[in-house]
């Protein structure tokens, strides 16, 4: 149990193009998702937290208004990249929380897209 | 940055040695969480360690945490090749909206 997917697993766009990566928990509903990149060899960092039906929360640093979130369902969320450059290219990986963020024991994480902005 | 840190960076060994990571943080926690990440792939949990705990087993894993240093290991006995991958600690605050922060990662090379 507790499997979260994302799609696409790669892609590969030109700059200036926009690029949705959705993620889906597939049997459990999940409150609270979270959107992190990583760059190559290096750690995690979390990009923005999103709740069911509200609007996501965006760590410092990250323009919420480039990487677009929705969390439309208990079972979806998607991260657009609009726009996308070379600069974007990264691993994005998901993960969802059954507990409204107050767990992170109940965290589970997606195998990641993997995207390049040509 | 809260990130926390792990050492070593990188660490070879080979099939049957024990493996030692080490990571360190900056804020109190509620948990500390160890993950590891095959190349290019997403993270798979291995232990949760909670902060009034000291030590928890898990097969061949072996996690402590010192909560006066603000720091804990991770300790893979009798490693085989596929144990090679990275390996990240994230702790969970202990205020505030919860969210786990990820440490640097150490990579760890297993060879037969």
């Amino acid at each position: 149990g507790a499997v979260v997917s994302q799609h696409p697993s790669w892609v590969i766009c030109k700059s200036g193009t926009s690029v949705k990566i959705e993620c889906r928990s597939l049997d459990f509903q999940a409150t609270t998702m979270f959107w992190y990149r990583q760059f190559p060899k290096q750690s995690l960092m979390l990009m923005a937290t999103s709740n069911e039906g509200s609007k996501a929360t965006y760590e410092q640093g990250v323009e919420k208004d480039k990487f677009l979130i929705n969390h439309a369902s208990l079972t979806l969320s998607t991260l657009t990249v609009t726009s996308a450059h070379p600069e974007d290219s990264s691993f994005y990986i998901c993960s969802a929380d059954t507990d409204r963020g107050r767990g992170g024991e109940t965290q589970y994480f997606g195998p990641g897209t993997r995207l390049l902005v040509l | 940055s809260q990130q926390g840190e792990e050492d070593p960076q990188a660490l070879s060994i080979q099939e049957g040695e024990n493996a030692t990571m080490n990571c360190s943080y900056k804020t109190s926690i509620n948990n500390l969480q160890w993950y590891r990440q095959n190349s290019g792939r997403g993270l798979v949990h291995l232990i949760l360690i909670r902060s009034n705990e000291r030590e928890k087993h898990s097969g061949r894993l072996r996690v402590t945490l010192d909560t006066s240093k603000k720091s804990s290991s991770l300790l893979i006995t009798a490693s085989r090749a596929a144990d090679t991958a990275s390996y990240f600690c994230a702790t969970l605050k202990r205020t505030g909206f919860q969210k786990l922060v990820f440490g640097t990662g150490t990579r760890l090379l297993v060879s037969p």
